[in-house]
């Protein structure tokens, strides 16, 4: 059961431009929505992670937009360089209790390239 | 390093062999999670341990699957018989509640 979709699945951009990566979800049961960063050969690594009772997050380059009434977030890197070529996730938990124990459920993931 | 740590980093076995893989999360952290990412997917839930207590278990975890905590420290996940659908990588995870650090994974291929 496919309860994150993500989009694109490839993304190209130039080196300055800014990249923005979709996300929707379906169980309105989830509470907190990171972001993961994988580079070849190593693990996820939390990028930034919002909450459903906020609209946006920025950390540095990288900002959440979140729309809780469409079940939809977005992430938005300004400024792309040619380093944050990697596979990017997002992913939604329900972390308040009840029996999902904190488990994350991903989306496809969305390779981007970022050429100099 | 005080991250979670994996071993080994690849695996490569024939079909029906047992292999076994090792966790270790970052000191503490008294949840642990194993995911499996096949090519081009996102990790998908395996199993959950708070302390040594193994609390969930996902259908993806066939009767050839097994996993442990000892003690609430490292933890193993052992797949017996193994398959060629098996291939894929496996990854750990340490939470002190909330925020998820995964370490390296552990390739395996199953030829």
């Amino acid at each position: 059961q496919q309860q994150v979709k993500q989009s694109p699945q490839s993304l190209i951009v130039q080196k300055g431009g800014i990249s923005i990566i979709n996300c929707a979800y379906e169980n309105t049961a989830f509470d907190y929505f990171p972001w993961y960063q994988q580079f070849p050969g190593k693990g996820p690594a939390l990028l930034i992670a919002i909450r459903p009772d906020v609209s946006e997050k920025k950390e540095g380059r990288f900002t959440i937009s979140f729309n809780k009434s469409a079940k939809q977030f977005s992430l938005h890197i300004m400024d792309s360089q040619p380093g944050d070529s990697a596979t990017y996730f997002c992913a939604a938990v329900f972390i308040a209790g009840g029996t999902s124990y904190g488990k994350l459920t991903f989306g496809q993931g969305t390779i981007l390239t970022v050429h100099p | 390093d005080t991250g979670v740590s994996q071993d080994p980093r690849h695996k490569i076995t024939k079909r029906g062999q047992n292999v076994t893989f090792r966790c270790d999360p970052i000191s503490e952290h008294n949840r642990l999670y194993w995911y499996r990412q096949t090519l081009g997917q996102g990790p998908e839930f395996l199993t959950y341990f708070q302390n040594e207590a193994q609390l969930e278990k996902s259908r993806l975890l066939s009767d050839r699957f097994s996993a442990e905590r000892p003690k609430g420290s490292f933890s193993t996940l052992e797949i017996q018989r193994t398959e060629q659908g098996d291939s894929a990588m496996y990854l750990c995870a340490s939470s002190p509640g909330g925020k998820q650090f995964f370490g390296p994974g552990t390739r395996l291929t199953v030829l």
